[in-house]
Order: C-alpha cells, then structure tokens, then sequence
C-alpha cells in the first residue's frame, strides 16, 4: 500500500482554521483518501473521505489536487475538543486500513 | 446511529491464560475487521474477515490468534495463549457491503492487560 507522510504534531488555538497536508506521492489509481480523527483511549472515527476535488462534509473539508499526490484536512474552528491525533490514510475497495503515526493536534484556549 | 460494540472494556489476565475479546459489528455490515494499538503506539491491523472466512491477515496474526462469527452478530478474537507483549487495546471495525467505498467503523475498544 502506498505509504502517506503527514506532520508528526500541530498546535493551534480555539476558533482557528486548521489544515493538516498530507502527501502521498504513489497513490494507486483505485486509492480513496480517507481521514480518520483518534481521541485517547477511544477507537479511530471516520471524518471524511475522497476521490480527488474538494469534499465538505459537517465536521470538515477536504482538498486534493488534480495530481492527487497530496491532500488536505481543513477543519474550520477549532474548539478545545477537536484535540486529538488525525490520520490521513489511504485504501481501496474493501482493504484493511494501515495507520501511520498520524498528525497530533492541540488545540488551546 | 448504529455503532459498533465491544466487551469487555477492559480484560485482565495472567500471561499463558487465553481471552476471548467480544464485537458486536453494526448489523447489516459485512465485512469485519481486528485491530489493535500498543500504548503510545500506531493501530495496526490484525486480520479482515467477510462471508465466514478469513480474507486477510497480518503477520501479527499468528496461530495464537483465531476469529469467529459464531451466531451471525458476534465477531470474536481469541489468544489462546497470551503473552506480555499482547497487552493493547484492541479494536474491532465493521464495514458495509455496499458497492462503491465505504468506510469502517471502529467500536470503543477492550483493553487488554497481561500480567
């Protein structure tokens, strides 16, 4: 599976518009990017995913380029409680979900 | 919302003692998923399973390691014989077999702790 990079943490403050890039330079023609948000101690909870182009959903928005070699999660503000790990993942079809060490936020007042 | 369950919460056991981890996957779904996370460490998956089989495992899936959807809503992962490094928290997922991608949805976790 095509492997993702994406930045190992990110502070911002509550109200503020956060975007976490993510590359992913050898995606697979049949690939969804997908992007997964992890509170402690608490399974992984699907955010949104996408094909290419932008998809908005309530909760955020997602970017990606015509090359679909990267893309990006904008969550639009932030409050205290959207401090959590985001992974950035990327399958196809059916398959199993590989996470990396996904991208720490932290929000503060 | 549907939402897919796990119990226990939380299984303490003694090392060489086998666990049998429970998952109530969301009832139309047909594709069921194993994963687990270390303390401090990444989710890995653990094993995928559709129509009563099998469909992929990962080397961490050892013979030690066994699944089964015995009355069509459970989804259970057994180690027959834990050991230290076993202790994690263990995630279920479930996915639906609708065409076209979907996501998975992943229960709340048992905490397995072996002493």
């Amino acid at each position: 599976l095509a492997k993702t990079t994406q930045p190992i943490s990110m502070d911002s403050y509550e109200g503020q518009e956060v975007n976490i890039t993510c590359s992913h330079n050898n995606i697979a023609t049949n690939d969804y990017i997908t992007w997964y948000q992890q509170f402690p101690s608490q399974g992984p909870r699907f955010i949104i995913q996408g094909y290419k182009t932008k998809v908005t959903n309530e909760v955020a928005s997602l970017f990606i380029p015509a090359d679909r070699k990267s893309s990006t999660l904008s969550l639009p503000r932030v409050s205290l409680s959207d401090t959590a790990v985001y992974y950035c993942l990327l399958s196809g079809g059916y398959n199993k979900l590989i996470f990396g060490a996904g991208t720490r936020l932290a929000v503060h007042p | 919302e549907p939402e897919v369950t796990q119990t226990p919460s939380h299984q303490v056991t003694q090392m060489g003692q086998e666990v049998i981890l429970r998952c109530v996957p969301i009832s139309n779904h047909l594709y069921f998923y194993w994963y687990r996370q270390i303390l401090g460490q990444k989710v890995e998956f653990l094993v995928s399973f559709y129509n009563n089989e099998i469909s992929e495992k990962s080397e961490i899936f050892d013979d030690q390691f066994s699944v089964e959807r015995p009355d069509g809503s459970n989804f259970t992962l057994k180690i027959r014989s834990t050991k230290l490094e076993d202790s994690a928290m263990y995630f279920c997922a479930s996915r639906g077999g609708l065409a076209g991608y979907n996501e998975q949805f992943f229960g709340p976790g048992t905490r397995l702790t072996v002493l």
